[in-house]
């Protein structure tokens, strides 16, 4: 059965510095793997993704995340943060060998920045 | 292009009342998704669909159920609700898989169970 964690609930970071939030998966065949973001009282926006390709994935808003096949991993991260990236983020995946088109999210991380 | 849509925004039932969310999208999306989100629970699917009449059971699909009528439009009834499905409710749309793979959400429903 596939899973996702997102093991902080919340994060902290300082205006300007790099942020990371975590996301670990499990799957029995490949991944595809999601980031979205959600403001209050809005839906979920989508972030970035990576399908097949490069590890490295580029999305909006200056963010990035990188795919980790051994570790199970595709933690988001952005170099310098903004007040304004404060926000939910929810990490999704989906079993590609599983044959359905079923998503599973994640608890979702509380992203704080500090000006 | 309106994107997603969902009716109505927020809606307050009795126990034991009966109710149906709509969603609709102006995609021309083949896969349509309710979810749920909880505090600390994150989002969870009820159920989806891929293509027309064409539906299937997601994590938690006790207490609800869907149509799919029309391509655009993805229906969740609740025919007795209950306390425990107080909940704001997500629809999302999207392509078939590959490189244009990611699901787009409308705004939510507040639903209200006292």
């Amino acid at each position: 059965a596939q899973s996702v964690a997102q093991p902080e609930d919340q994060v902290n970071v300082a205006e300007g510095n790099p942020l990371t939030v975590k996301c670990t998966y499990s799957v029995s065949g490949n991944p595809y793997l999601f980031w979205y973001v959600q403001y209050p009282n809005r839906g979920l926006q989508f972030l970035l993704k990576y399908i097949t390709g490069d590890n490295l994935v580029k999305g909006s808003y200056g963010f990035e995340a990188e795919f980790n096949k051994s570790q199970t991993s595709f933690h988001l991260k952005k170099p310098s943060a903004l007040v304004s990236d404060s926000a939910l983020y929810f990490c999704a995946v989906r079993d590609v060998a599983s044959g359905t088109y079923k998503y599973i999210f994640g608890t979702g991380t509380r992203l704080k920045v500090l000006a | 292009n309106a994107g997603v849509t969902q009716t109505p925004k927020f809606r307050v039932l009795k126990t034991g009342q009966s109710m149906t969310l709509l969603c609709a999208q102006d995609m021309n999306h083949e896969y349509m998704y309710w979810y749920r989100q909880d505090p600390g629970m994150g989002l969870r699917l009820i159920h989806y669909s891929v293509g027309e009449g064409t539906t299937a059971k997601g994590e938690v699909p006790d207490g609800y159920n869907v149509s799919k009528k029309k391509k655009q439009n993805f229906l969740l009834g609740l025919e007795s609700a209950a306390p425990s499905q107080t909940s704001v409710y997500f629809c999302a749309s999207s392509l078939a898989g590959g490189i244009q793979e990611t699901q787009y959400f409308g705004p939510g429903t507040r639903l209200l169970v006292l």
